[in-house]
């Protein structure tokens, strides 16, 4: 069984561009969630989405919003990148998101110069 | 809002040590996870527990779901070189925090060969 395949693996962007990463849950797993990481704050929760509807949403500005389609891959997209946003991107996948045994992805690493 | 405290920060420890690390809570959690992740990888999810008291083993790892539904606890026997990485607890509370996960700081574990 395939894992969670986040794409792109590492990106560099410009403060004020917007950037979109891409997460392929586990076949099956209809809940997807995403996590910042960072070393000053951690894991932190971003939003959740399942069948193609967002359920929950984490303390980040509006510049960080996310999609889920019908084949439960996902998005997130982060606009006018500010040098803050530089970090590891997760994604993780559940079979609902209620009861987890949350899967992550392997990250994209975004830089912002 | 919710709060996790994980200890120790960081252990040095020779192999075949055994090494214990704990997870607390400002608030109830029903279900606690533990994930390790390497550099340059997601979290791997090592254990769950989903009811107070559970004691779950997963080869030389076992956790366990604190009584008062606040703590968490990981144990690892007899350590190898390849135990080496950050140990993560994660707690959701269930409810309508769908696919929102809380994690600790971290516990940055090495193992001298």
């Amino acid at each position: 069984k395939a894992g969670v395949t986040q794409t792109p693996r590492y990106l560099i962007k410009t403060r004020g561009q917007q950037v979109t990463l891409s997460c392929s849950p586990i076949s099956g797993h209809r809940s997807v969630s995403w996590y910042q990481q960072t070393p000053g704050q951690g894991l932190q929760f971003l939003f959740e989405y399942f069948s193609e509807t967002q359920r929950n949403k984490g303390n980040f500005p509006g510049r960080f919003s996310g999609r889920q389609f019908s084949n439960s891959r996902s998005e997130m997209n982060v606009s006018t990148l500010e040098l803050g946003d530089s970090a590891l991107y997760l994604c993780a996948s559940s079979l609902d998101g209620g009861r987890i045994d949350a899967f992550f992805g392997q990250g994209t690493r975004l830089t912002v110069v | 809002g919710q709060q996790l405290n994980q200890s120790p920060q960081s252990m040095f420890i020779q192999e075949g040590e055994d090494v214990s690390m704990n997870c607390t809570s400002s608030s109830i959690f029903n279900t606690w996870l533990w994930y390790k992740q390497e550099p340059g990888e997601g979290p791997v999810l090592l254990i769950a527990l989903y009811k107070a008291g559970e004691l779950t083993s997963n080869g030389r790892l076992t956790a366990q779901f604190g009584i008062t539904r606040k703590d968490s606890f990981l144990n690892i026997s007899a350590s190898i070189p390849s135990d080496v990485g950050i140990y993560f607890c994660a707690g959701q509370w269930g409810g309508t925090s769908y696919g929102k996960l809380t994690f600790g700081q971290g516990t940055i574990l090495t193992v001298h060969p």
